[in-house]
C-alpha cells in the first residue's frame, strides 16, 4: 500500500537558517505532490504543488524539489523565521484512483529566534 | 479571501448520542471533503462529495457516518452513534477541481473539535 514518510522529530533550527524537510514515498507514481502547513488546532493550509514533470518550483522563501527516481521531495523556507514554526505536511493523491490528496504525518520545525 | 467555515468549533457528546457537524464551503468550490485528525495523528481522509452524492469514500468512513448538502450552501457529517474512538479534529475542505491535470487543492477549514465522553 502507499505510504508516505515524514520525519517525525521536531527540526529545530536558528532564525536565518535554511530549513529542510523530506517526504519519501512509497509504492506509488504520483501525479503530483502538495505541501501543506498546519498550525496548532488548524486545518491544513496549502502552500505548494509541483508535478511529476517538474524539478523544483519556488514561491517566495520556499522551494520544492520533486525526485520522482528517489520517490522524494525536499521542501526548503530559506531565511527562516519564528513565524515559519508549524507542521508541515506532505500530500499525495489517493491511490483509488481518485486526486484525493492524503497525508503525511507532517514534520514540526521550531524556529528559534 | 474566501475561506471554509465551520461550526461548532468544538462539541462535547456523550457515547451513544448522534453529531452533526456543519460545514460552509467556498462559494464557487464543486468538491466537498471531510477530513479527521485524531490528537497527534495524521490528518485523514473520510469521505468526498460531488454532485449531491458521494464520490469517494475510506475505511474509517462506515455505517456510522453520513454525509449530506441539504441546501445551496451547507454540507454537513453526521455520525449516528459515536464512540470514544471518535474523538477528534474533523475538518472540512473544499476544492475547484478533482485533480487530474487540475490537481486537489483543497481548502480548509479551521476544523470542529469532537470529544466524546
Amino acid at each position: 500500500s502507499q505510504k508516505i514518510e515524514q520525519n517525525s522529530e521536531a527540526l529545530n533550527i536558528q532564525e536565518g537558517k535554511t530549513a529542510t524537510l523530506t517526504c519519501n514515498y512509497t509504492n506509488y507514481s504520483p501525479a503530483y505532490l502538495q505541501w501543506y502547513r498546519q498550525d496548532p488546532g488548524r486545518g491544513p493550509v496549502f502552500l505548494l504543488l509541483i508535478r511529476e514533470n517538474e524539478k523544483e518550483k519556488r514561491k517566495e522563501r520556499l522551494k520544492v524539489t520533486f525526485d520522482t527516481t528517489l520517490k522524494q521531495s525536499l521542501f526548503h523556507i530559506t531565511a527562516s523565521q519564528p513565524a515559519d514554526s508549524a507542521t508541515y505536511l506532505c500530500a499525495l493523491p489517493w491511490t483509488g484512483g481518485s486526486y484525493i490528496p492524503t497525508f503525511g504525518r507532517g514534520t514540526s520545525l521550531i524556529v528559534h529566534p | 479571501e474566501p475561506e471554509v467555515t465551520q461550526t461548532p468549533s468544538h462539541q462535547v457528546t456523550q457515547m451513544g448520542q448522534e453529531v452533526i457537524l456543519r460545514c460552509v464551503p467556498i462559494s464557487n468550490h464543486l468538491y466537498f471533503y471531510w477530513y479527521r485528525q485524531i490528537l497527534g495523528q495524521k490528518v485523514e481522509f473520510l469521505v468526498s462529495f460531488y454532485n449531491n452524492e458521494i464520490s469517494e469514500k475510506s475505511e474509517i468512513f462506515d455505517d456510522q457516518f453520513s454525509v449530506e448538502r441539504p441546501d445551496g450552501s451547507n454540507f454537513t457529517l453526521k455520525i449516528r452513534s459515536t464512540k470514544l474512538e471518535d474523538s477528534a479534529m474533523y475538518f472540512c475542505a473544499s476544492s475547484e477541481g478533482a485533480g487530474g491535470s487540475g490537481a486537489n487543492v483543497l481548502t480548509f477549514g479551521a476544523g470542529s473539535r469532537l470529544t466524546v465522553l
